[in-house]
């Protein structure tokens, strides 16, 4: 089946720590994006790539990196730099283009003990 | 800059009851619209997205949704509720290449 996969579901990580989130997907889908989501404040755009080897920051890219080294696959590192990283990751992917339909993953969570 | 508001945070309605939940969006051409629906510890789910022509949009789940040029809104609305609608709902604006959301709308819905 077509989709989006994140891994993992559940990530736990001690403060300091460099953690990768996966993210997967086999939709042929040029763009690929990064949201957080945090109680009553929505989706936050983290980054996002429109094409191999290029991306660019959201709203709230400081503590992140990522990498688009394949069409398919989008990691996102959430860093030691990132002050306050427990939350709900999402990502997602789309066509290429303005209003494309973004489809999104399940989500992975993260919390920092 | 591009935003979308979503005045309600949390809407409780009953089983049966009509639902309508609200969405502006501030933008200086009209943008593409979509409704989401998100279940606890879920991805989200598209309802319905509006790009032109008609303003009144159907969506999956008996969702609809209609777009007002004049009043930069687009509200989501559905007849009749069912139990299994409680859900977190977010409204969203594609004005170029990414995708802003509003912050949601929580909805219970009473048996």
């Amino acid at each position: 089946d077509g989709g989006i996969t994140q891994s993992p579901k559940y990530l736990f990580r001690k403060e300091g720590q460099n953690v990768t989130l996966s993210c997967e997907q086999n939709l042929n889908h040029d763009a690929m994006y990064w949201y957080r989501q945090d109680p009553g404040q929505g989706l936050r755009l983290i980054y996002y790539s429109q094409i191999v080897n290029d991306f660019q920051k959201g709203d709230i890219a400081e503590g992140y990196s990522v990498s688009r080294e394949k069409k398919e696959s989008f990691p996102l590192t959430v860093t030691s730099a990132q002050k306050n990283p427990t939350a709900f990751y999402l990502c997602a992917s789309s066509l290429q283009g303005a209003g494309n339909t973004i489809y999104f993953g399940e989500g992975s969570w993260l919390t920092v003990v | 800059a591009q935003s979308v508001t979503q005045p309600d945070i949390h809407i409780t309605v009953s089983e049966g009851a009509s639902l309508e939940l609200r969405c502006n969006y501030s933008y200086g051409a009209t943008p593409y619209l979509f409704w989401y629906v998100q279940s606890p510890g879920q991805g989200l789910q598209l309802l319905l997205k509006y790009f032109s022509g008609d303003t009144l949009v159907q969506g999956i789940k008996g969702f609809e949704a209609e777009f007002k040029r004049s009043q930069s809104s687009f509200n989501l609305r559905k007849p009749s509720v069912h139990w299994s609608d409680a859900a977190e709902y977010f409204c969203a604006v594609t004005p170029v290449n990414d995708m802003r959301f509003g912050a949601g709308t929580r909805l219970t819905v009473k048996p």
